[in-house]
């Protein structure tokens, strides 16, 4: 069965400008959740979206937004850049049974904001 | 109060070394625990899942949970270097919380 699957692999912007980044779940996965990853916060949740709904979302400023398909995969926005979003964006699958399954991440799409 | 905290390290072992890494949680009501492991420039890969409290052994690795005091393990026995990798622990409330992660290099 094929892993999560993150695309670009690697991104440079330049402030105020806008990405969108996509993910494709494991198939039979319809939890897709988001995180941003830097050295000093570490793992930050996003939001996590369950059949094209947003279930739960992090403390991220509305500049971050995404959506889901109803092939449950995934993609998010981020608008305006700023430097400070240069990161490691993560992607993570699961069966979407609140509590009862484990993740399954991504490799990654690495942003470079300058 | 953060939901888990965890050393962030980092360790350095010898090869054949006795691993631990730990974690603690806020929350009594989280139910299941996990370990991940992430190399440099990857996204983190499922080690360990747990559910109660006890011990689960895989191979040279075993979870260890404490739900009592709130307390979660990994250990590792006989580490080698390709265990070099950035280890961070997850609980499951109403969504997935994670430790800042452990960087662990073993020395050959």
């Amino acid at each position: 069965k094929a892993g999560v699957t993150q695309t670009p692999r690697y991104l440079i912007k330049t402030r105020g400008q806008q990405v969108t980044l996509s993910c494709s779940p494991i198939s039979g996965h319809r939890s897709v959740s988001w995180y941003q990853q830097t050295p000093g916060q570490g793992l930050q949740f996003l939001f996590e979206y369950f059949s094209e709904t947003q279930r739960n979302k992090g403390n991220f400023p509305g500049r971050f937004s995404g959506r889901q398909f109803s092939n449950s995969r995934s993609e998010m926005n981020v608008s305006t850049l700023e430097l400070g979003d240069s990161a490691l964006y993560l992607c993570a699958s699961s069966l979407g049974d609140r509590g009862q399954e484990t993740q399954y991440f991504g490799p990654g799409t690495r942003l470079l904001v300058l | 109060q953060k939901e888990v905290e965890q050393d962030p390290g980092p360790l350095s072992v010898p090869e054949g070394a006795i691993v631990s890494l730990n974690c603690t949680y806020s929350n009594s009501a989280f139910q299941y625990f996990m370990w991940y492991r992430q190399y440099s420039r990857k996204g983190p890969e499922l080690l360990m899942y747990t559910y109660s409290s006890g011990n689960k052994e895989d191979g040279r690795f075993t979870a260890q949970v404490d739900k009592s005091s709130k307390y979660i393990s990994l250990f590792i026995r006989d580490s080698q270097p390709s265990d070099s990798a950035t280890y961070l622990c997850a609980v499951t409330g109403n969504q997935f919380y994670f430790g800042t992660g452990t960087s662990l290099t073993v020395i050959p």
